[in-house]
């Protein structure tokens, strides 16, 4: 299972883009990488996935270069509920037997 | 999207009793359910895998005995810490995902506090 490496904590202000770095050196060809969200004693909640290039939904990007081997996720305009832990994680297509390792994840603290 | 929903949310117990987490699938079927525990300030740590109609598959360092699970049907596992103790204290967290979906699912989570 690929190791994923993400800044311990970042700080933003509303309305700034947020871009959050994952580093996954060991990603496997079949691997995808997916973003999740953590909210205090909340269960994660997922954000993004993609596979390749850029991928692009109602709450962020993701962008993955060529080599795959690190992922962004690009939160727009980000507001004092974003605040949260995010997760980068990779992991083998076909989820239900996919055991997913979390690292430490980002703490994003947004400020007004 | 797919629902994972867990029960208790929380539940306080005494030291020495057993407490019985579930993790239920409400639309649609997981053959393979996990489950996480997660002390404050830390990430997720993956305790087993949960596979319907066979034993779970547990994590390094993670007493069997103790932790019991138990994934009688497509839509149900359940997590029973025995004998708990205050350092069983911790958010317990279950996933699933259908067969097929790259996207897995998480509950709620169950808040234990042992006492």
């Amino acid at each position: 299972l690929a190791k994923t490496t993400q800044p311990i904590s970042m700080d933003s202000y509303e309305g700034q883009e947020v871009n959050i770095t994952c580093s996954h050196n060991n990603i496997a060809t079949n691997d995808y990488i997916t973003w999740y969200q953590q909210f205090p004693s909340q269960g994660p909640r997922f954000i993004i996935q993609g596979y390749k290039t850029k991928v692009t939904n109602e709450v962020a990007s993701l962008f993955i270069p060529a080599d795959r081997k690190s992922s962004t996720l690009s939160l727009p305009r980000v507001s004092l509920s974003d605040t949260a832990v995010y997760y980068c994680l990779v992991g083998d297509e076909g989820g239900a037997t996919n055991k997913l390792i979390f690292g430490t994840g980002t703490l994003l603290a947004v400020q007004p | 999207g797919a629902v994972v929903s867990q029960h208790p949310s929380w539940v306080i117990c005494k030291s020495g009793t057993s407490v019985k987490i579930e993790c239920r699938s409400l639309d649609f079927q997981a053959t393979t359910m996990f489950w996480y525990r997660q002390f404050p300030k830390q990430s997720l740590m993956l305790m087993a895998t949960s596979n319907e109609g066979s034993k779970a598959t547990y994590e390094q360092g993670v007493e069997k005995d103790k932790f019991l699970i138990n994934h009688a049907s497509l839509t149900l596992s359940t997590l029973t810490v025995t004998s708990a103790h205050p350092e069983d204290s911790s958010f317990y967290i279950c996933s699933a995902a259908q067969t097929g979906n790259t996207e897995a699912f998480f509950g709620q989570g169950t808040r234990l506090t042992v006492v």
